[in-house]
């Protein structure tokens, strides 16, 4: 079955210093993975997506993550964090072969302070 | 251009009643998804249209869910008899064909009294 795991319910990291966040998954096959963010009280939007080629994918707002296929891990990074980037972050993952309806992980809240 | 727009916002029904969600998805998309998203559950799949072919329901959790999709654009989701634990945020997102990125509407809050 394919799941996704986000390890950490809430992330706090100040203004300035690099941020991750953690996502694994489990998928029988090869997978198409992707990271969401939601502003409170909106619906979500699509920051980046692996599907193939490069491990590293840039996205919006200066997100990036790394695809690691022996790790099964698409962690989400960025350089140096904003407060406007406090949202809730969800990683997603399709299986190639299993349908396209997107599983998700719980969610990760980041909290950025001043 | 438009997002996916979804209606009403918030419905506050009592249990029992019948509720009808809309969705309006992208100009141009020809699949159509929607999820539910609640406290502890995180964003669950309940169904996929795409096109003209039959629809995947199976993330569907009873059978007092519904969803039909008219003329491949408008979907509404149903859900009959409607229990407490029904309450969540129902999300429709759309996708171009053989694109991979789906597109999310801001949500109907529903609240089941």
């Amino acid at each position: 079955a394919q799941s996704v795991a986000q390890p950490e319910d809430q992330v706090n990291v100040a203004e300035g210093n690099p941020l991750t966040v953690k996502c694994t998954y489990s998928v029988s096959g090869n997978p198409y993975l992707f990271w969401y963010v939601q502003y409170p009280n909106r619906g979500l939007q699509f920051l980046l997506k692996y599907i193939t080629g490069d491990n590293l994918v840039k996205g919006s707002y200066g997100f990036e993550a790394e695809f690691n296929k022996s790790q099964t891990s698409f962690h989400l990074k960025k350089p140096s964090a904003l407060v406007s980037d406090s949202a809730l972050y969800f990683c997603a993952v399709r299986d190639r072969q299993a349908g396209t309806a997107l599983i998700f992980g719980k969610g990760t809240t980041l909290s950025v302070s001043s | 251009g438009a997002g996916v727009s979804q209606s009403p916002s918030n419905k506050v029904t009592e249990k029992g009643k019948d509720v009808e969600l809309r969705c309006d998805p992208i100009s141009g998309h020809t699949a159509l998804y929607w999820y539910r998203q609640s406290l502890g559950q995180g964003l669950e799949f309940l169904i996929y249209f795409q096109g003209n072919s039959a629809p995947d329901k199976s993330g569907l959790p009873s059978d007092r869910f519904s969803a039909e999709r008219t003329g491949g654009s408008v979907s509404t989701l149903t859900i009959q008899r409607t229990q407490q634990e029904d309450s969540a945020v129902y999300l429709c997102a759309s996708s171009q064909q053989g694109n991979y990125e789906q597109y999310f509407g801001p949500g109907t809050r529903l609240t089941v009294t």
